[in-house]
């Protein structure tokens, strides 16, 4: 099946700084979707990003589909970005209708 | 507009016993999805119902189970409670299976 590797496994910044995490996956996909985890469970939707670029305020996404990965830019990070982001697809032959995550990257961001 | 709600959201259970987790979707939303999440890993896909029935399913044993009501809302049944059963049960749902939207999981505990 579709494998999904994410980097870095951890990041630590101080607030305000910037940072740029990247998802690799191993097939084509029709759905790439980037969530983040609070430290309460929660996984929040960020971006739905099976190809192009999207911005919401402070973070913003590329897929680049042909060369199979996706990078997640966050700026000027605050203290509440802190938490676990993932990346996940759904593509390949066997995988239609499921989510296959990557392990996540821990990001805590000090004030 | 409630989101995903999930209950309970936290259960202790022995070995060997039986657990029923719930999910109500998001109003809208007509697929059920389930994944578990083990302590520091991604989630993982376990099963996703449309239309009362199972459409996909991942490499979980068959003592997980589950079904979708007429409303949508959704059943998941593990049995025979084992110690590695122990995780965090996430219930999304989606307007036919892309675009997932997550409750807050379950917290199951297997002592």
């Amino acid at each position: 099946g579709i494998q999904v590797e994410q980097s870095p496994p951890d990041l630590i910044l101080q607030e305000g700084a910037n940072s740029t995490l990247r998802c690799n996956f191993s097939d084509s996909v029709n759905n790439l979707q980037w969530f983040h985890q609070n430290p309460w469970g929660q996984l929040i939707n960020l971006f739905y990003i099976p190809s192009g670029t999207k911005q919401n305020g402070r973070l913003s996404a590329t897929t680049v589909a042909t060369e199979r990965y996706s990078l997640l830019y966050i700026s000027s990070s605050q203290t509440t970005d802190s938490g676990v982001y993932f990346c996940a697809v759904e593509g390949g032959l066997d995988s239609s209708y499921k989510l296959i995550f990557g392990s996540g990257t821990r990001l805590l961001v000090r004030p | 507009d409630a989101g995903v709600t999930q209950s309970p959201t936290h259960l202790i259970k022995t070995r060997g016993q039986q657990v029923t987790l719930r999910c109500s979707p998001k109003s809208g939303h007509d697929t059920v999805s389930w994944y578990q999440q083990a302590l520091g890993q991604g989630p993982q896909f376990i099963f996703q119902y449309y239309e009362e029935e199972e459409r996909q399913r991942g490499n979980f044993p068959d003592r997980f189970s589950g079904h979708q009501f007429p409303n949508y809302s959704s059943e998941l049944n593990v049995n025979a409670l084992l110690l590695g059963d122990s995780a965090l049960y996430l219930c999304a749902s989606s307007p036919g299976g892309i675009l997932l939207h997550f409750g807050n999981g379950t917290r199951l505990t297997v002592t």
